[in-house]
């Protein structure tokens, strides 16, 4: 059974960036890409982009491009989201899900992490 | 921006049928997928695809795709069918886009 663990709740102060956390287990990383997800407190879900741990591609909703970076470590099966310049607004859950390996994000997301609150507060 | 249109919300009593639909231009061209979130919890893959329910989930839940407009029925909803249901595909572009959320109660 595949897992995803993200890090831990963060607290940022407004222009800050942050830095969540997925680590993989239970299936082989590069066969999948991850998706963050955030939800804001009482909202609904927002995707915010897709990254291959296959080949690296990425596909950054457009109201995080430039703002924010997805990566990922085949060594240690781990994704990383990075969002930068952050705003009040940000404040929210951040989840990662195991999605498809190439192609694009389209299609099912079957693992989620437990998700990360981050809080971005003065 | 393209949009996925869901009621905010739905109500049923215990053992009738709930019906959640989400609406959106580009479902005839795109595959549709739904999640279930309960308070406090993550997402749960539901359906995949319009239809394909996962592994491990009640026979009573069901998806369906016509045009523009999918949907996800709850045959004899229960109790602990209470949750949040999300509706998630894409634009023409393929990027992901999640419907807005429907808040199913069973009371």
């Amino acid at each position: 059974q595949g897992q995803l663990v993200q890090s831990g709740v963060e607290v940022k102060k407004p222009g800050a960036s942050v830095t969540v956390s997925c680590k993989a287990s239970g299936y082989t990383f590069t066969n999948y890409g991850v998706s963050w997800v955030r939800q804001a407190p009482g909202q609904g879900l927002e995707w915010m982009g897709w990254i291959s741990a296959y080949n690296g591609d990425t596909k950054y909703g457009q109201k995080f491009q430039g703002r924010v970076t997805m990566t990922t470590d085949r060594s240690t099966s781990t994704a990383y989201m990075d969002l930068k310049s952050l705003m009040s607004d940000d404040t929210a859950v951040y989840y990662c899900a195991r999605g498809p390996g190439e192609g694009g994000p389209t299609g099912r997301y079957d693992y989620w992490g437990q998700g990360t609150l981050v809080t971005v507060s003065s | 921006s393209y949009e996925l249109i869901q009621p905010p919300s739905v109500s049923v009593s215990p053992g009738q049928t709930a019906t959640i639909t989400c609406s959106g231009d580009a479902l005839p061209n795109q595959y549709a997928y739904w999640y279930q979130q309960k308070p406090g919890q993550v997402p749960l893959l539901l359906i995949s695809k319009d239809t394909e329910r996962s592994s491990g989930i009640p026979e009573r839940f069901t998806g369906s795709s016509s045009g523009t407009t999918v949907t996800l029925t709850i045959s004899g909803a229960q109790p602990e069918d209470e949750a949040d249901y999300y509706c998630q595909s894409a634009d023409i572009s393929n990027y992901v886009v999640f419907g807005g959320g429907t808040k199913l109660t069973v009371l």
